[in-house]
């Protein structure tokens, strides 16, 4: 079975603090996504990554910034976290051209204090 | 840019009966995918069926069917013999064709079924 792996299920943060989300899937997949979801907005896209190392910014990629050092791990950074990035956030995984085969994470609950 | 709206927030179903959701996109593309996606209280999004644009026959899997309506853009979700775990939030997302595989989502319908 796949997995797409988030590290925290929940995480409490203060104001200011930087912020790693950390995703990990076992399955050799190019694409790689970082959503988060507020109720009433849906799902909207920070950012995703194709590739070791390439990223490309998704509908709110302000306050966030990524790492791909390896295909396995999609980081999400929150340089400053700031009470507006209270959110659910979703980690999502699928290989090149199989969108039928996206698979998503638990989410990570991540409440900013 | 595409969007996608899912004008129900909220639906509720006798179990057993049938319901649908309602979904309509906007693009200019012609070629595009279009999904339904299932969120359970487990939080884990599970694809329930997909659609191609080009293939006018609606797509069908167990008892969730769509009916797609291209020329109107949308893209309904029917849940015949709706059962208890079928309760969840259930989303609404559109790929174009080409390019990056992001998906575009909905804002979501919270189904809940009655016993």
């Amino acid at each position: 079975d796949v997995k797409v792996t988030q590290s925290s299920r929940y995480l409490v943060k203060r104001t200011g603090e930087k912020v790693f989300l950390e995703c990990v899937q076992d399955m050799d997949h190019e694409n790689m996504f970082w959503y988060r979801q507020d109720p009433g907005l849906g799902l909207r896209l920070i950012y995703f990554s194709y590739d070791v190392k390439m990223k490309e910014k998704g509908d709110i990629p302000e306050g966030y910034s990524v790492s791909r050092e390896k295909k396995e791990r999609f980081s999400l950074i929150l340089e400053s976290a700031s009470t507006n990035q209270t959110s659910m956030y979703l980690c999502a995984s699928s290989p090149i051209g199989q969108d039928e085969k996206l698979f998503f994470g638990s989410g990570t609950q991540l409440s900013v204090l | 840019a595409q969007t996608v709206t899912q004008s129900q927030p909220e639906m509720s179903v006798q179990e057993a009966e049938t319901v649908t959701l309602s979904c309509t996109y906007d693009t200019s593309e012609s070629d595009y995918y279009l999904f339904w996606y299932k969120q359970p209280p487990s939080r884990q999004m599970i694809l329930v069926i997909r659609q191609e644009a080009y293939k006018q026959q609606n797509a069908t899997e167990n008892r969730f069917s769509v009916n797609f309506q291209k020329a109107a853009k949308s893209f309904s979700l029917k849940i015949s013999d709706s059962q208890l775990g079928d309760a969840a939030m259930y989303f609404c997302a559109y790929r174009a064709q080409g390019g990056s595989e992001k998906l575009v989502f909905g804002k979501g319908t919270k189904l809940t079924v009655n016993p």
